[in-house]
């Protein structure tokens, strides 16, 4: 079975300008989450989808944004790009999401994003 | 507040002994408790994870966890260190609906 993929694996953007990263859950996995990444921060959590709705939602400004499709595939969007928006974003996917769920989060390789 | 506390940023530990990694957690209910680690460059991989049942749970690549619930713990072990464990570790702990990171640590096995 085919791992989470994250799509391009690096990006080199300026300020100001916008940006789409894309993630393939697990073949079956309708739960998709978003993480940034920086050596500073640690894993922040951006946001969940399930079933195409955002069920959860971090600490981030409405610059970061993102939506899911119905076949489960999701895609982040950050505009107006600032220097400290540079970090791995980690998308991970698990089968099911709610209270009771236990499932485990398996996480893509990550979209590298520099920005000048 | 639901958190994940790992101690140290930076475990050193010599090829061939045993090696911990600590964490210790806060959440309002039962608590989902994973291991992850990355490779550089790399995004997170699944090493083992506690739901309920034995405290002590296997993993992958040799590795365990030992469940402590009145210390709230949940630390990483493995009996024989290997240089290629030298990665950086991070305990999560699922909580309702949202997965809590710790900080991660780094291990360096030299040989």
């Amino acid at each position: 079975k085919a791992g989470v993929t994250q799509t391009p694996r690096y990006l080199i953007k300026t300020r100001g300008q916008q940006v789409t990263l894309s993630c393939s859950p697990i073949s079956g996995h309708r739960s998709v989450s978003w993480y940034q990444q920086t050596p500073g921060q640690g894993l922040q959590f951006l946001f969940e989808y399930f079933s195409e709705t955002q069920r959860n939602k971090g600490n981030f400004p409405g610059r970061f944004s993102g939506r899911q499709f119905s076949n489960s595939r999701s895609e982040m969007n950050v505009s107006t790009l600032e220097l400290g928006d540079s970090a791995l974003y980690l998308c991970a996917s698990s089968r099911r999401q709610g209270p009771l769920s236990t499932d485990t989060q398996y996480f893509g390789p990550g979209t590298r994003l520099t920005v000048l | 507040a639901q958190s994940v506390a790992q101690p140290e940023d930076q475990v050193n530990v010599a090829e061939g002994n045993p090696l911990t990694v600590k964490c210790t957690y806060s959440v309002s209910g039962n608590p989902y408790l994973f291991w992850y680690v990355q490779y550089p460059n790399r995004g997170l991989q699944f090493l083992l994870k506690y739901i309920t049942g034995d405290n002590l749970v296997k993993g992958s690549y040799g590795f365990e966890a030992e469940f402590n619930k009145s210390q709230t713990s949940f630390h990483l072990k493995k009996p024989s260190a290997l240089v290629s464990d030298s990665a950086l570790y991070f305990c999560a702990v699922r909580d309702l609906n949202k997965f809590y990171f710790g900080s991660g640590t780094k291990l360096n096995v030299k040989p």
